[in-house]
């Protein structure tokens, strides 16, 4: 079975400044994808950034990317010049490649705090 | 374009009772997908559908059912409520089924709260 494991519980960043944000995921799968999603306190969860396993690009989009490394299972999320808008909840997702399925494996979640 | 949209937002019931949650995914979306938001399991997933079919189910007790409709909306629905079942229910809707390219939007959830 897949798992995804958020190790920060809670991070906490000046605005302007970058912070990463953690994942790691174990499967024995080839092919999946794994996203970035950001819940913030008004609940709706959106997705920031996805990244297909067979990319060995890693994913940008604005100010957020990520540094995946597939031999490590490692997925994380870089926020540069971080806004007070950011603060929420960040969960890391993955998604099977193998079967048609929408199925989202998510981790625990990392508490993003944004000081001014 | 409208979103993805939950009815109830918010629900308290008793247990022992039951509960339908209604979704109603964005325009022309085929797939809805829900998932248990809980502080203590955090996010895990019900089931999802597509063209009317459940096409995948997670580990949850037969209490927990669901169906989707000709229009698409979906509804789950939870029997013989317990106090482990108050959490935060979200949906998710897309154009079709496992094709990443095509986003999940979620909707704001209903919170259903057992006493």
């Amino acid at each position: 079975a897949q798992t995804v494991t958020q190790s920060q519980p809670e991070m906490s960043v000046q605005e302007a400044e970058t912070v990463t944000l953690s994942c790691t995921y174990d499967t024995s799968e080839s092919d999946y994808y794994l996203f970035w999603y950001k819940q913030p306190p008004s609940r709706q969860m959106i997705l920031v950034i996805r990244q297909e396993a067979y990319k060995q690009q890693n994913a940008t989009e604005n100010r957020f990317s990520v540094n995946f490394q597939k031999a490590a299972k490692s997925f994380s999320l870089k926020i540069s010049d971080s806004q007070l808008g950011d603060a929420a909840m960040y969960f890391c997702a993955y998604r099977s490649g193998e079967g048609a399925t929408n199925k989202l494996i998510f981790g625990t979640g990392t508490l993003l705090a944004v000081q001014p | 374009k409208a979103g993805v949209t939950q009815t109830p937002r918010y629900l308290i019931k008793t247990r022992g009772q039951q509960v339908t949650l209604s979704c109603s995914p964005i325009s022309g979306h085929r797939s809805v997908s829900w998932y248990q938001q809980t502080p203590g399991q955090g996010l895990q997933f019900l089931f999802e559908y597509f063209s009317e079919t459940q096409r995948n189910k997670g580990n949850f007790p037969g209490r927990f059912s669901g169906r989707q409709f000709s229009n698409s909306r979906s509804e789950m629905n939870v029997s013989t409520l317990e106090l482990g079942d108050s959490a935060l229910y979200l949906c998710a809707s897309s154009l079709a089924q496992g094709m990443p390219s095509y986003e999940q939007y979620f909707g704001p959830g209903t919170r259903l709260t057992v006493t």
